[in-house]
């Protein structure tokens, strides 16, 4: 099983659309969980952190759920600009301070008129 | 203007060759990391430094070799022992507070193809 599992996708959604993304993640000492996005042969940057109590970004929602080693993020009022890959990561430090984050494989995105 | 840089951004290099990668922080940073992405695939990790002179093998190591003679420098090399160099290599660093919520920022990449 991979540590870090994600849909792959493709989305292919409308603008104004709202569309939900999942991952879950094997390691349950994991300390703390984000999403990037990735654009076409670009670097991933950093969408947001996500909290255990959840948190919302304006458009964006990220959820995680401990007991079922899972993460969500939301998206809605999608816009063309929203397409990428999202990336769901994972820190599998499991106690030790380097910050080793794990990646998931990327779920592609694709907004359209 | 803060942040990381690579280069160069495409390399290309005939079987045998070793080259080095180029990645400077000026975020004043401790931690780096290297990186490597294949289509389709997440990013694994090659190597890692928490701080000056001091570095560990990540999950692929094998081929590769880095440095870390000052803070805001960490070069990789891709050695001829490398067997499938050809990929998409990132260099990221990470403010190393003891924080496990501490993000890690990219640089822009360089693309590596192997002739």
């Amino acid at each position: 099983r991979k540590e870090v599992e994600q849909d792959p996708g493709p989305f292919n959604v409308p603008e104004g659309a709202t569309v939900a993304f999942n991952c879950t993640y094997s390691n349950s000492a994991s300390q703390s969980f984000f999403w990037y996005r990735q654009d076409c042969r670009k670097e991933p940057k950093l969408l947001m952190s996500v909290y255990s109590s959840g948190n919302e970004d304006g458009r964006f929602t990220a959820q995680l759920n401990r007991a079922s080693q899972y993460i969500s993020l939301l998206i809605r009022d999608s816009k063309l600009s929203d397409s990428a890959t999202y990336l769901c990561v994972v820190n599998s430090a499991g106690g030790t301070s380097y910050g080793k984050l794990t990646f998931g494989q990327g779920t592609i995105l694709t907004v359209h008129p | 203007d803060g942040g990381i840089t690579q280069s160069p951004k495409y390399l290309f290099r005939k079987e045998g060759q070793n080259v080095t990668l180029s990645c400077e922080q000026n975020l004043n940073h401790d931690a780096m990391y290297w990186y490597r992405q294949d289509p389709g695939q997440g990013l694994r990790l090659i190597y890692y430094s928490q701080i000056v002179n001091d570095f560990q093998k990540g999950d692929i190591a094998e081929g590769y070799s880095v440095s870390r003679e000052k803070k805001e420098s960490f070069p990789l090399t891709v050695t001829s022992a490398q067997k499938n160099p050809t990929a998409f290599y990132l260099c990221a660093s990470r403010s190393s507070g003891g924080d496990f919520t501490d993000t890690q920022y990219f640089g822009p990449g360089t693309r590596l193809t192997v002739l």
